[in-house]
C-alpha cells in the first residue's frame, strides 16, 4: 500500500445527488492532488494543493468541489453530475511539488 | 499542444518475451519522462523515469530508451512474467513545474501469458 487511502472505493449516484469522495495521508506530504481517470484517455489533473493552499485548477466544472482542512486530508465535493462525470477519481500526495506522487487505489464512480 | 502519444494501446506478450511500448512527444522543454504501472484496483505507482541527459535507464528487468532527436522514448520489460500484467503509462513533464505540470499518454495494457 501506497499510504494514501480513499474512501468510498465504489459510488454510485443519481445526478441530483451530493456525495463528497475522501482522501487521506500521514505520510506527512506536503502536496495533495485529485486526477479523473477514464478509459482510454489520459489521466487528467483536477487539482492541486501545496500546504493546504489550492494552486491549481485545471477549468474544472464547478460541479466539483474540491477542500482540503488539513494537510492529512482531501475532499472532493459532488453534486449535479452528468453521465459523463462517471470515471475513477484518484488521489495523490507528494512531499513536495516535485517530487514523486503516491497515488491512492481510487474511487470507481458511476453517475445514473 | 502539450500531448503524449504511447502506442499500442494493449500488448499481449508470452511469459520471457519482451514487451515494448513506445511513446513520443512534441514539446522540446520536456526534461522529465516516467513510467507508471497501474495494477486492477490499485493507482499507479511510478515504476522508472529519466532525463534526456542519458539515452538508456535500467531498473532491473525494466529499461528506459530514449531518443531525443526523434522526440520518442520507450519502455522494455526483460524476461517478461505474468505478474508484470498491467497497465503501464508513460508521461512527461518540465521537471521544475512539478508533479501538476505531468502530461500523461493514454496507457498501454500488457497481458504476460504464462
Amino acid at each position: 500500500e501506497t499510504g494514501v487511502t480513499q474512501t468510498p472505493r465504489h459510488l454510485v449516484m443519481g445526478m441530483t445527488n451530493k456525495k463528497s469522495l475522501k482522501c487521506e495521508q500521514h505520510l506527512g506530504h506536503n502536496a495533495m492532488y485529485w486526477y479523473k481517470q477514464s478509459a482510454k484517455k489520459p489521466l487528467e489533473l483536477m487539482f492541486v494543493y501545496s500546504l493546504e493552499e489550492r494552486v491549481e485548477n485545471n477549468s474544472v466544472p464547478s460541479r466539483f468541489s474540491p477542500e482540503c482542512p488539513n494537510s492529512s486530508h482531501l475532499f472532493l465535493h459532488l453534486h449535479t453530475l452528468q453521465p459523463e462525470d462517471s470515471a475513477l477519481y484518484l488521489c495523490a500526495s507528494s512531499p513536495g511539488r516535485n517530487t514523486e506522487a503516491f497515488f491512492g487505489q481510487g474511487t470507481r464512480l458511476t453517475v445514473v | 499542444q502539450q500531448q503524449v502519444k504511447q502506442s499500442p494501446q494493449s500488448l499481449i506478450v508470452q511469459k520471457g518475451g519482451i514487451p515494448i511500448i513506445n511513446c513520443a512527444y512534441e514539446n522540446t522543454a520536456f526534461d522529465y519522462f516516467p513510467w507508471y504501472q497501474q495494477f486492477p484496483g490499485k493507482g499507479p505507482a511510478l515504476l522508472i523515469a529519466i532525463r534526456p541527459d542519458v539515452s538508456e535507464k535500467k531498473e532491473g528487468r525494466f529499461t528506459i530508451s530514449f531518443n531525443k532527436s526523434a522526440k520518442q522514448f520507450s519502455l522494455h520489460i526483460m524476461d517478461s512474467q505474468p505478474g508484470d500484467s498491467a497497465t503501464y503509462f508513460c508521461a512527461a513533464s518540465i521537471g521544475n513545474f512539478g508533479n501538476e505540470k505531468l502530461t500523461f499518454g493514454t496507457g498501454t495494457r500488457l497481458t504476460i501469458i504464462p
